[in-house]
Formats: structure tokens, C-alpha cells, sequence
């Protein structure tokens, strides 16, 4: 099974600043299957990212994703009051499929 | 546009099997093109997938909890379900069904979730 590690836990940032979360996983993600998901609280997650690096339908272009192999980097470019929640990383290149444990964005 | 809509008991009883089905509308389980699976988030946890099956029946399951699951499809109804037999207090969770692109292993759409709570 492949273990994904987010980091940081909680990130501390102000509106317009740039975001930068990771994903490391604990081997190899074939064919840079990795995906990235938003949660608001009390709501299911969003598909933000998939293939590593293309954005979801509707997903505005200040995400980005970046990344192979182990390391996978999901960046927020200006970041806007409504991106200040939970983001998670998900590995589909093998079974079972596995998320991270997710990184908390804060408003400093 | 697809939704996707999560229904079943709140409460389990520890031993018991929690039973959950999940109604697509905006789109057919049976024009292909996707899978159809479940997705559960403990407390305050992370995300765990379940499963997932395709229109034709074909399924996969998480390896930790494919001796106690099952999922299944109903094209007639447009719905597909969730069984977990021999549930304890750790499969207390938020259940939620989303739907997969069969090209890419990622889910794309998602009910709203719903709480299943295991506890005599």
C-alpha cells in the first residue's frame, strides 16, 4: 500500500499570498497518478486536480499541480478567502487507492 | 449534471451489517464511462476508499475491508449499494458515493455524505 504524507499538518497564510502543499509518497506513483481534492467543512470533498497536474473541470487557474515519481506539490498562486480549508492528496496508480491525511490551510 | 444522493440508516448496531444505497440522477449507471464507488471519512479523520464497481458488475475493493464488503449495482433503479457486515465502533463514519471517470481512478463527483453511526 502506498502511504501518502502531507505537509505541513496546518499551513498559516494571508489572502494573496501564494500557498505551496505537499504530497510524498512512500513509493513511486506510476504515471503521475495523483490527484488533489478541497474539503469545506460539513461538505464533500472537490476534485481539484488530477494526472498530477490538470485541473478539474470549473477549477480556476490560480491551482496548480506540479510533480512525479515520489513528490507532488499542490500550489495556490493568490490565494482568496474561500481557498482557507482542507486539502487533500490521493494516489490512483495502485490499489487500494490511498489519500494523505490532509493539510489544513489557516488564515494568519 | 450528475447527483448523487446517499441513503440508509443513521444507526448500526455493533455486529450488525450497515446497508447504504446511493441514487444517481443527471446521469445513467448503464451508458458506461465510469465506475460508481464509496468513499468513508471517520470523525474528524482522513478519507478511506471502499470500493467501486462498474455497470457490468465488475467490482474492486480496499483489501482491509474486502472480507466484510460488498458492493452492487441496480441499472433498473439507477442506484448502486453498500454492504459492510460485522460492524464495530471504527466503521463509525461519514459514507459518501461519488462517481469515478473510468480513465483516471479519481472521484469527480460526490453525494453530500452521510453519517453512520455503529453503537448498541
Amino acid at each position: 500500500e502506498i502511504v501518502l504524507t502531507q505537509s505541513p499538518g496546518t499551513l498559516s497564510l494571508s489572502p494573496g499570498e501564494r500557498a505551496t502543499l505537499s504530497c510524498r509518497a512512500s513509493q513511486s506513483v506510476s504515471s503521475r497518478s495523483l490527484a488533489w481534492y478541497q474539503q469545506k467543512p460539513g461538505q464533500a470533498p472537490r476534485l481539484l486536480m488530477y494526472g498530477a497536474s490538470s485541473r478539474a473541470t470549473g477549477i480556476p487557474d490560480r491551482f496548480s499541480g506540479s510533480g512525479s515519481g515520489t513528490d507532488f506539490t499542490l500550489t495556490i498562486s493568490r490565494l482568496e478567502p474561500e481557498d482557507f480549508v482542507v486539502y487533500y492528496c490521493q494516489q490512483y496508480g495502485s490499489s487500494p487507492y490511498t489519500f494523505g491525511q490532509g493539510t489544513k490551510l489557516e488564515v494568519k | 449534471q450528475v447527483e448523487l444522493q446517499e441513503s440508509g440508516p443513521g444507526l448500526v448496531k455493533p455486529s450488525q451489517t450497515l446497508s447504504l444505497t446511493c441514487t444517481v440522477s443527471g446521469d445513467s449507471i448503464s451508458s458506461g464511462g465510469y465506475y460508481w464507488g464509496w468513499i468513508r471519512q471517520h470523525p474528524g479523520k482522513g478519507l478511506e476508499w471502499v470500493a467501486h464497481i462498474y455497470y457490468t458488475g465488475s467490482t474492486n475493493y480496499n483489501p482491509s475491508l474486502k472480507s466484510r464488503v460488498a458492493i452492487s449495482v441496480d441499472t433498473s433503479q439507477n442506484q448502486f449499494s453498500l454492504r459492510l457486515t460485522s460492524v464495530t465502533p471504527a466503521d463509525t463514519a461519514v459514507y459518501y458515493c461519488a462517481r469515478l471517470p473510468i480513465t483516471y481512478i479519481v472521484f469527480d463527483s460526490w453525494g453530500q455524505g452521510t453519517l453512520v453511526t455503529v453503537s448498541s
